[in-house]
């Protein structure tokens, strides 16, 4: 496709289960960055792929999170034993090279995390 | 580290009004700055960049922004705005070296009425 995708859209889950988040970047965009929306608190950055390695983790907000990129291209966040407080829209972004370039991120449509 | 302030959550404007929405960041170094706009039900996308030369950068539908070193400064302008403009602005900087990325300021949600 021409654009970040992300899979699935929308995912509700009960507190305490796992989800699986899917980000398919832009074709050859070496660079993957992943953030949470949440109402009124603008984006916070989570993780970035430079690759398949992450330089930057800095962003997880707690060890229940975790990603991962694999052959460059897809990736996966995880987020175990869900709480409310993981609710929020996650979002996808890939840029054709590293973070500290000038080159635009492009974003996907995110996926809404309900927990209840 | 670095950090971006939108000093303005929630603006509401009518049609033909001028628009400025300010954005400071703190970084000691050389930066690249940047507006994201998400209109509703659509993705984040680029509205203009700056990284070097003129500061007066000029973007898409007539957005322009300054960028003002002194100031740490890069506030998103349009002299006149129209209903579809009614969106969430995002400023987001990063450092121009190491592998620091971008951060995103907390929005401002722009409303226009007729």
């Amino acid at each position: 496709g021409a654009g970040v995708s992300q899979s699935p859209s929308n995912k509700v889950t009960e507190k305490g289960k796992d989800v699986e988040l899917r980000c398919d970047p832009i074709s050859g965009h070496t660079a993957l960055y992943w953030y949470r929306q949440s109402l009124g608190q603008g984006l916070e950055f989570l993780i970035y792929f430079q690759g398949n390695s992450a330089p930057d983790k800095s962003g997880l907000p707690s060890d229940r999170f975790s990603a991962e990129r694999t052959g460059g291209s897809v990736s996966t966040l995880t987020i175990q034993r869900t709480q409310q407080e993981d609710s929020a829209v996650y979002l996808c972004a890939s840029s054709f090279r590293g973070a500290h370039s000038r080159d635009e991120q492009y974003f996907g449509p995110g996926t809404r995390l309900t927990v209840t | 580290a670095q950090s971006v302030s939108q000093h303005n959550h929630h603006v509401i404007l009518s049609e033909a009004a001028s628009l400025e929405l300010g954005c400071n960041y703190s970084y000691g170094g050389t930066v690249n700055l940047f507006w994201y706009v998400q209109y509703p039900g659509q993705h984040l996308q680029l509205l203009l960049k700056y990284f070097s030369g003129d500061p007066l950068v000029k973007g898409i539908k007539g957005f322009e922004a300054e960028f003002i070193k002194s100031k740490f400064s890069f506030n998103l302008r349009k002299p006149s705005v129209q209903w579809s403009d009614t969106a969430e602005y995002f400023c987001a900087v990063n450092a121009k070296s190491g592998n620091t990325p971008l951060v995103f300021g907390k929005g401002t949600r722009l409303s226009v009425i007729a």
